[in-house]
């Protein structure tokens, strides 16, 4: 069974830039959420969703955005980017299947310039 | 936001001693999860907990869910070198919804 698959995996991108980052699932899994990690904040929820709609969110500004597609695929965008946006994205997913358990997949790297 | 407390922050210790490291919170959480980060991975879910009190063991990991709900704790027993990692645990108040919020982590480091 494959795993939660993030693409792409590094990215190098222009301060006020946008980006959009993608999850696929582990098939199955409804719930996709995101998280951001860096070296001083760790790991900060992002966003959840279930069914394509949003069902909880973090305390991010609006620059970050997200949604999830009807096959539970989800992307997560950020508008202009900010040095401070360089951090490794994490997405996970869930269902009753794993006990809610979530799995995350191997994460998206990005880095502002 | 809000995060847990988890300590110790790192640990560097000799192959076949045993671990322990834990995590508290100000506040209730009715799920506990345990999760080890290798570089450049994402977190690999090692235990869950659901229940006050439930004490869950995988191979040489165990873990426990504290009675107040506001605590956990991790034991590795035996480490070896491949134990090396950052581990981190995470609550959640709700029992199947709801965001994970995490602890800072821990570093282990083994020495052979």
């Amino acid at each position: 069974k494959a795993g939660v698959t993030q693409t792409p995996r590094y990215l190098i991108k222009t301060r006020g830039q946008q980006v959009t980052l993608s999850c696929s699932p582990i098939s199955g899994h409804r719930s996709v959420s995101w998280y951001q990690q860096t070296p001083g904040q760790g790991l900060q929820f992002l966003f959840e969703y279930f069914s394509e709609t949003q069902r909880n969110k973090g305390n991010f500004p609006g620059r970050f955005s997200g949604r999830q597609f009807s096959n539970s695929r989800s992307e997560m965008n950020v508008s202009t980017l900010e040095l401070g946006d360089s951090a490794l994205y994490l997405c996970a997913s869930s269902s009753r299947t794993n006990n809610y358990g979530y799995t995350f997949g191997s994460g998206t790297r990005l880095t502002v310039v | 936001g809000q995060q847990l407390n988890q300590s110790p922050q790192s640990m560097f210790i000799q192959e076949g001693e045993d671990v322990s490291m834990n995590c508290t919170s100000s506040s209730i959480f009715n799920t506990w999860l345990w999760y080890k980060q290798d570089p450049g991975e994402g977190p690999v879910l090692l235990i869950a907990l659901y229940k006050a009190g439930e004490l869950t063991s995988n191979g040489r990991l165990t873990a426990q869910f504290g009675i107040t709900r506001k605590d956990s704790f991790l034991n590795i027993s035996a480490s070896i070198p491949s134990d090396v990692g950052i581990y981190f645990c995470a609550g959640r108040h709700g029992g199947s919804q709801g965001n994970l919020i995490f602890g800072k982590g821990t570093k282990l480091s083994v020495k052979p």
